[in-house]
């Protein structure tokens, strides 16, 4: 199948630092790609679908000022919380939509910790 | 009310035994009905892919579906220790991966040897 990574795995910062999340598809290109934020013991949230060359949109309730979204190419979407704060602490998660299969495939996700 | 509603377990079942997992929804609009299987710390897989009611067997997997009721079902026969793992559902409204997904909060099972 086809495989998305994500990086970093895990990442701890401070409080009002900015933290960057890569999601690649390694081994297709996907002109969509989405966002998702995993809280303890709920559901996926889905926080934006990422377009390749045009604005990311966003579901209500999530700051796009706060998670800044870029997808610069058909195989790379970037995701920066900004200011992050204790709050924001979770588990992100991407998904690249595959043309041929019309599937979405899920990245390993990126725990994040902000002290 | 939760669009989608999952009972989120634990759920704890002897080796070889039939698992039944299961999730309703309120939107009758869904009409693609998905079964991921998350490791703990890892990304979702998907296991099953059933567009509007019936049934879908894939080896030990069977995905049940009922509209009318707004129901889904995931079996698992012969359950195996190495299915232990948090089973979400989830569905859309439009069909393509491009859709948006709707989660359930996901069903942790515990298949003990």
């Amino acid at each position: 199948g086809a495989v998305v990574s994500q990086h970093p795995s895990r990442v701890i910062c401070k409080s009002g630092t900015s933290v960057k999340i890569e999601c690649r598809s390694l081994d297709f290109q996907a002109t969509t790609m989405f966002w998702y934020r995993q809280f303890p013991k709920q559901s996926l949230m889905l926080m934006a679908t990422s377009n390749e060359g045009s604005k990311a949109t966003y579901e209500q309730g999530v700051e796009k000022d706060k998670f800044l979204i870029n997808h610069a190419s058909l195989t790379l979407s970037t995701l920066t919380v900004t200011s992050a704060h204790p709050e924001d602490s979770s588990f992100y998660i991407c998904s690249a939509h595959q043309t041929l299969n019309n599937e979405q495939f899920f990245g390993p996700g990126t725990r994040l910790t902000v002290l | 009310q939760k669009e989608v509603e999952q009972d989120p377990g634990p759920l704890s079942v002897p080796e070889g035994a039939i698992v039944s997992l299961n999730c309703t929804y309120s939107n009758s609009a869904f009409q693609y009905f998905m079964w991921y299987r998350q490791y703990s710390r890892k990304g979702p897989e998907l296991l099953m892919y059933t567009y509007s009611s019936g049934n879908k067997e894939d080896g030990r997997f069977t995905a049940q579906v009922d509209k009318s009721s707004k129901y889904i079902s995931l079996f698992i026969r012969d359950s195996q220790p190495s299915d232990s793992a948090t089973y979400l559902c989830a569905m859309s409204a439009s069909g393509g991966a491009t859709n948006k997904l709707i989660f359930g909060t996901g069903t942790l099972l515990a298949v003990q040897p």
